[in-house]
């Protein structure tokens, strides 16, 4: 089985301060890893993506992504928030097996920017 | 396509009614999802198509929930006698492939059930 959660429903940082979003998975598996965020109103957007090539994983807008197998962690981070950061992120588990695909969303954090 | 594409955008619907929600992913996509969000939550996961083979659907809540994708390109979600509690947006998305390709999504369409 395989699940993923996100440790904090809302996340508030002032602007130009670090961020950090928590997700932490369970899989039978090694999983493939993602984050997605979603403005409202808007679709879902890939952010980053993990497939076992590199621990640290560089996505748009600044955001980066660390997988920790001894912790089965796999945290946002973006060294300086910026207004338009302001959204809800999902961290996503993939089971990478051709048949059964299955993608699994974590509940979603939402990210306030302070001003 | 250049995306993928759903609809309606919006559909309001009386209790009771049967609705089917469409999805058009993106040409040449083998894997399709179909995702419920309720209000505040996160996507949950309905049911999965790799081309016309509908190979999960346990994330169904009920008989009353039906998905198909006859050709292998466009799917269908029909949701017959909605209730309330259906009320939510639904995701469709699509990969090229299986394994680690990244998702598209649609831009949903919200169903709310009066």
């Amino acid at each position: 089985a395989q699940s993923v959660t996100q440790l904090d429903s809302h996340v508030s940082v002032s602007e130009g301060t670090p961020v950090l979003l928590r997700c932490n998975y369970s899989s039978s598996y090694s999983p493939s890893l993602f984050w997605y965020v979603q403005h409202p109103n808007k679709g879902l957007q890939l952010l980053l993506k993990y497939t076992s090539a590199a621990t640290l994983v560089k996505g748009i807008n600044g955001f980066e992504a660390e997988f920790k197998k001894s912790e089965t962690s796999f945290h946002l981070t973006k060294p300086s928030a910026h207004m338009s950061d302001a959204a809800e992120y999902f961290c996503v588990v993939r089971r990478p097996m051709n048949r059964d695909d299955k993608i699994i969303f974590g509940k979603g954090t939402r990210l306030h920017i302070l001003p | 396509g250049a995306g993928v594409s759903q609809s309606p955008r919006y559909k309001v619907a009386k209790r009771g009614q049967d609705v089917a929600l469409r999805c058009d992913p993106i040409s040449g996509h083998v894997s399709l999802f179909w995702y419920q969000q309720a209000l505040g939550q996160g996507p949950e996961f309905l049911t999965y198509f790799q081309n016309e083979a509908q190979l999960d659907k346990s994330g169904l809540p009920s008989d009353r929930f039906f998905a198909e994708r006859p050709e292998g390109s466009v799917s269908t979600l029909k949701i017959q006698r909605t209730q309330q509690e259906d009320s939510a947006v639904y995701l469709c998305a699509s990969s090229l492939a299986t394994r680690n390709e990244k998702l598209f999504f649609g831009s949903g369409t919200q169903l709310s059930v009066l």
